[in-house]
């Protein structure tokens, strides 16, 4: 596709309840990134991926996050027993390798909701 | 740890008026670069302006331009002849070697006719 790609756009989970969010990213972009972003707030860095290593996963919250590129494309951010803290939007960002502007190309979001 | 601070959390500026959105940020790197990004509601992020600290020239992208002050690391954004379209949270960045991007809490850009 032209763009990055998220879905779902919008999922609600009830406390406790797994989910899974997907990215795929512009094609031929190797680094990939994942950000929660907060209401009103600026996004927070929750992991980075070079093709299919995860090269840094410092921002993940709690070993409930886990996030996965198992071929260096389609990235997946899976969330166990979900807690009302987790409510927030889920960007996805990814960038070409080797690329000397440093700009991140973002998705939309998923905008996640526990009740 | 790189940070980013954008003091002022809400703006308004007069359709075709002028308005400066301030960021300051901390590292202790020489090599790095920053951004201004926009949020519209549909809230895909989409980059406004890019600067590589290793240039003095400021960037400028029509009627967007930035003032960098790397001493006194500063980054501050001014839009000129503001449009109606203009309206949008915007967030400043620092991105180093890293290569994570590092947000400030964003400004909001009230546009008003």
């Amino acid at each position: 596709g032209a763009g990055v790609s998220q879905s779902p756009r919008y999922k609600v989970a009830k406390r406790g309840q797994d989910v899974a969010l997907r990215c795929d990213p512009i094609s031929g972009h190797v680094s990939l990134f994942w950000y929660q972003q907060a209401l009103g707030q600026g996004p927070e860095f929750l992991t980075y991926f070079q093709n299919e290593a995860q090269l840094d996963k410092s921002g993940l919250p709690s070993d409930r996050f886990f996030a996965e590129r198992p071929e260096g494309s389609v990235s997946t951010l899976k969330i166990q027993r979900t807690q009302q803290e987790d409510s927030a939007v889920y960007l996805c960002a990814s960038s070409p390798w080797g690329s000397n502007t440093g700009e991140l190309f973002f998705g939309e979001g998923s905008r996640l909701t526990v009740l | 740890a790189q940070t980013v601070t954008q003091s002022q959390p809400e703006m308004s500026v007069q359709e075709a008026e002028t308005v400066t959105l301030s960021c300051t940020y901390d590292t202790s790197e020489s090599d790095y670069y920053l951004f201004w990004y926009k949020q519209p509601p549909s809230r895909q992020m989409i980059l406004v302006i890019r600067q590589e600290a290793y240039k003095q020239q400021n960037a400028t992208e029509n009627r967007f331009s930035v003032n960098f002050q790397k001493a006194a690391k500063s980054f501050s954004l001014k839009i000129s002849d503001s449009q109606l379209g203009d309206a949008a949270m915007y967030f400043c960045a620092y991105r180093s070697a890293s290569r994570k991007l590092v947000f400030g809490a964003g400004t909001i850009l009230r546009v008003k006719s």
